[in-house]
């Protein structure tokens, strides 16, 4: 099984800065099969970015994602009041699909 | 537009089974996999297992093995997800997910609690 490390835990930035988000897998991660999610309390997860740095369809382009093998970033600039969520990252290249535990980000 | 919603929340007592559905609308049912992940409170997500609408098959992870079914009804385009001898950690907040690709998920259901209590 994948294991995926998040970091920072917790993240506390104010409006209009940039936030980077980490994860780290175990082992590669085939493919860049890599997913990101943002969680508002009390909400499903919604999806951000797929194949490491696709966005999804909606998602501002303040919303980017990069990385390859076990390392990969998500990059949110300018960031705004309603970003404050949980972010989770995914890998689906290899069974069982595993999430990494979150990063919370916290808006000043 | 695309659309999941689940049954509402429950309250099983250790031992029991639940079975928690996921209506699906707004797209072909059985050109998408639909993947079930819980949520146990203020925890992160953990993925239990898909369905291919089309043929029905499924694949679990192992810790689920066993206890873990899911089936799906065409006639209704709704999934079902049947967990039996419900523990105390198993509750949690259920979503079921729609695969758009390679095991990426959108949209997600809204998800159902399961609480197992005494």
């Amino acid at each position: 099984e994948i294991e995926l490390t998040q970091s920072p835990g917790t993240l506390s930035l104010s409006p209009g800065e940039r936030a980077t988000l980490s994860c780290r897998a175990s082992q590669s991660v085939s493919s860049s099969h890599l997913a990101w999610y943002q969680q508002k309390p009390g909400q499903a997860p919604r999806l951000l970015i797929y194949g490491a740095s696709s966005r999804a369809t909606g998602i501002p382009d303040r919303f980017s994602g990069i990385g390859s093998g076990t390392d990969f970033t998500l990059t949110i600039s300018r960031l705004e009041p309603e970003d404050c969520a949980v972010y989770y990252c995914q890998q689906y290249g290899t069974l069982p699909y595993t999430f990494g535990q979150g990063t919370k980000l916290e808006i000043k | 537009q695309v659309q999941l919603v689940q049954s509402g929340a429950e309250v099983k007592k250790p031992g029991a089974s639940v079975k928690v559905s996921c209506k699906t609308s707004g797209y072909t049912f059985s050109g998408y996999y639909i993947h079930w992940v819980r949520q146990a409170p203020g925890q992160g997500l953990e993925w239990m297992g898909w369905i291919n609408p089309n043929s029905g098959g499924t694949n679990f992870a192992q810790k689920f093995q066993g206890r873990f079914t899911v089936t799906r009804d065409t006639s209704t385009t709704t999934v079902y997800m049947e967990l039996t001898r419900l523990r105390s950690d198993d509750t949690a907040v259920y979503y079921c997910a729609r695969d758009i690709g390679w095991g990426w998920f959108d949209p997600w259901g809204q998800g159902t609690l399961v609480i197992v209590s005494s």
